[in-house]
């Protein structure tokens, strides 16, 4: 059965440090999802992308984050300067509309 | 604005008990989710359920849309039942973005 896949499974990284987080979503999803989950909270959104291009993103989703669609089968989350709030369990997901698919997730340290 | 909610915030049960969870929201859905999140931090998806019914095993989900909440069944439940549910809908509009209630942490105990 087709699945969404994350790499790393773990990152720590230090304050200031720019990370980049990898998904392979399910390979005939057209629809592209990032969410966090700060320990002990709900999952929240952050962005969702279609057609290349940011079709609608959180009020999180500030100019420190990025995402890209860098070949047919990557999609990837960009933090440019990450902070101790940024540590946080984030997933990746992809549906063609309907049911969306998530990954295993990244959980990022940031110290 | 915008909501889902989710009843009871934790609920303890004996091994072999049911129960029931519910997810209240606060408008017309596209799309609506029931997930398990296992110790490890992932989401299993248990439920894609905007309206209607279906089973699975020993779990089962209702969504009554124009009543606007869901209900998940857990039957005879088992220790690795626990964990936390979460449901999560999809608003009209919303580019697609799934918004979570809190969740509700189950413990079965043996």
């Amino acid at each position: 059965e087709p699945e969404v896949t994350q790499t790393p499974s773990h990152q720590v990284t230090q304050m200031g440090q720019e990370v980049i987080l990898r998904c392979v979503p399910i390979s005939n999803h057209l629809y592209f999802y990032w969410y966090r989950q700060i320990l002990g909270q709900k999952v929240e959104f952050l962005v969702s992308f279609y057609n290349n291009e940011i079709s609608e993103k959180s009020e999180i989703f500030d100019d420190q984050f990025s995402v890209e669609r860098p070949d047919g089968s990557n999609f990837t989350l960009k933090i440019r300067s990450t902070k101790l709030e940024d540590s946080a369990m984030y997933f990746c997901a992809s549906s063609n509309l309907g049911e969306q698919y998530f990954g295993p997730g990244t959980r990022l340290t940031v110290t | 604005g915008i909501q889902v909610e989710q009843s009871p915030p934790d609920l303890i049960l004996q091994e072999g008990a049911n129960s029931t969870l519910r997810c209240n929201f606060s408008d017309s859905v596209n799309n609506l989710q029931w997930f398990h999140q296992n110790p490890w931090g992932q989401l299993i998806n248990l439920f894609y359920i905007p309206s209607g019914t279906k089973q699975n095993g020993r779990l089962s989900a209702t969504t009554v849309a124009t009543e606007r909440y869901s209900l998940l069944y857990i039957s005879s439940s088992q220790t690795t039942d626990s964990g936390v549910y979460f449901c999560a809908a999809e608003y009209y509009n919303q580019g697609g973005k799934l918004i979570f209630g809190q969740g509700t942490e189950l413990s079965v105990k043996p």
